[in-house]
């Protein structure tokens, strides 16, 4: 059973377009998290929502916009991609917002021509 | 604000080799510790953790002991082995700070046969 799953895997597509990822956590937890990683390797956090609720938005492009239907559930959209957004996405989960492990999903591959 | 340290790599060993990933931070209080290991193509999956001062934290062969007196975590495995090749970060996390993660810049271990 998969615990933290992402779709798609891969992802190509044109500057300008707008594009989505979804991640779902079949694990009970109540927080969820957004990284980027970049081609050498560097994690970035993105977003962070606890039950449905943002709590991390760190210093990313308005055209990222993350969206939490319900607990389960974290999706990235993105408009207007750029080049520099080509990376490898990942979603994460944990039990709660304190000092817990995180569960990473197996990334979503993002190249943007 | 909190960091993380880690040794840069890449760091190319022989198998049953000695391997040492060092990892310092920098946190405001007092913060849960954490070793992730990313294999390729792979998301991030925890390999050990501490929450505490003194605490070791084990997995795999591999042994991390948390430093509060030299605010450091230190990655140890006395012999490694081929299937060990892969990213190594080193992650705080702190309840103060909503649970956020802050991770190192990923150590790259490769071991030869």
């Amino acid at each position: 059973d998969t615990a933290v799953s992402q779709t798609p895997k891969y992802l190509v597509t044109q500057m300008g377009n707008d594009k989505s990822i979804k991640c779902e956590q079949n694990l009970g937890h109540d927080t969820m998290y957004w990284y980027k990683q970049d081609s050498k390797k560097f994690l970035k956090i993105m977003f962070s929502y606890n039950n449905k609720e943002l709590i991390i938005n760190e210093t990313v492009p308005n055209r990222f916009s993350p969206k939490s239907p319900d607990k389960a559930h974290l999706n990235l959209h993105i408009n207007s991609l750029e080049l520099g957004d080509s990376a490898v996405y990942f979603c994460a989960s944990s039990q709660d917002r304190g000092e817990r492990e995180q569960f990473f999903g197996p990334g979503t591959r993002l190249t943007v021509l | 604000g909190d960091s993380v340290t880690q040794m840069e790599g890449p760091v190319t060993l022989s198998e049953e080799a000695f391997l040492t990933i060092n990892c310092t931070y920098t946190a405001t209080g007092y913060p849960s510790l954490f070793w992730y290991v990313q294999y390729p193509g792979e998301g991030l999956q925890l390999l050990l953790k501490a929450t505490k001062a003194d605490d070791k934290g084990s997995n795999k062969g591999f042994e991390a002991t948390y430093r509060k007196e030299t605010t450091s975590f230190h990655l140890e495995k006395g012999s490694v082995q081929v299937s060990d090749s892969a990213v190594y970060f080193c992650a705080l996390i702190l309840n103060t700070n909503a649970g956020k993660s802050t991770f190192g810049d990923g150590t790259t271990l490769t071991v030869k046969p």
